[in-house]
């Protein structure tokens, strides 16, 4: 089956830090891989995205590689801010069927100044 | 703004009422889904509508009942939740479901209490 795991939270930086948050994946086939923000209050925003094995997908200083060897699909910033502060969903969609995501159970990143 | 509202944003209701939630997507799309987010827990796919038409009951309780009148409006009829049912209940849209890899776009959810 198609299920996500990641690193449970909370997670407290101070400004600057290096941020990573952990996730792992399996999946029937090749998924393509996601992570999803949310800030405070709102729904979710796609962050970045990767569909196939070793795309970089990144976004306001966010990266994450596709990792076929590990399955994996690991969240990093090199200096965190604090209006990073969120709840960060690692996320994967099958090959195969519908457009449906299947999402990690979510990790607060609290950033203190 | 992600184009996708939802309405009430707040919602307390007693095991007997009947609601509803409305979400409506101003992107074009031609699905539209539900979500549940409960707190610890991944979320949970609900329901999937593409061109109106439901493809997705993801083994929900009949005390939700989905309606998708048009492309753009999704509703979630509410009757005899219990207080487990209490959540965030998100809305999304994409272009539309299939093989290819659509951008789902959220809504800011409404936060259900069942007392």
């Amino acid at each position: 089956g198609n299920s996500v795991t990641q690193m449970e939270g909370p997670v407290t930086l101070s400004e600057e830090a290096f941020l990573t948050i952990n996730c792992t994946y399996t999946a029937t086939g090749y998924p393509s891989l996601f992570w999803y923000v949310q800030y405070p209050g709102e729904g979710l925003q796609l962050l970045l995205k990767a569909t196939k094995a070793d795309d970089k997908g990144s976004n306001k200083g966010f990266e994450a590689t596709y990792r076929k060897e590990t399955t994996s699909f690991h969240l990093e910033k090199g200096s965190v801010q604090v209006s990073d502060s969120a709840v960060y969903f690692c996320a994967l969609r099958a090959r195969t069927g519908a457009n449906n995501l299947f999402f990690g159970t979510g990790t607060r990143l609290t950033v203190i100044p | 703004e992600t184009g996708v509202t939802q309405t009430p944003r707040h919602l307390v209701m007693g095991m007997t009422n009947k609601k509803s939630l409305k979400c409506e997507q101003h992107l074009g799309h031609n699905a539209m889904y539900w979500y549940k987010q409960s707190a610890k827990k991944p979320l949970e796919l609900m329901f999937v509508y593409n061109f109106k038409e439901q493809t997705e009951n993801n083994s929900v309780p009949s005390r939700f009942s989905p309606e998708c009148p048009n492309s753009s409006h999704l509703f979630l009829h509410l009757h005899t939740l219990q207080p487990e049912d209490s959540a965030l209940y998100l809305c999304a849209s994409s272009q539309e479901t299939g093989p290819r890899t659509y951008e789902q776009y959220f809504g800011p959810g409404t936060r259900l209490t069942v007392t």
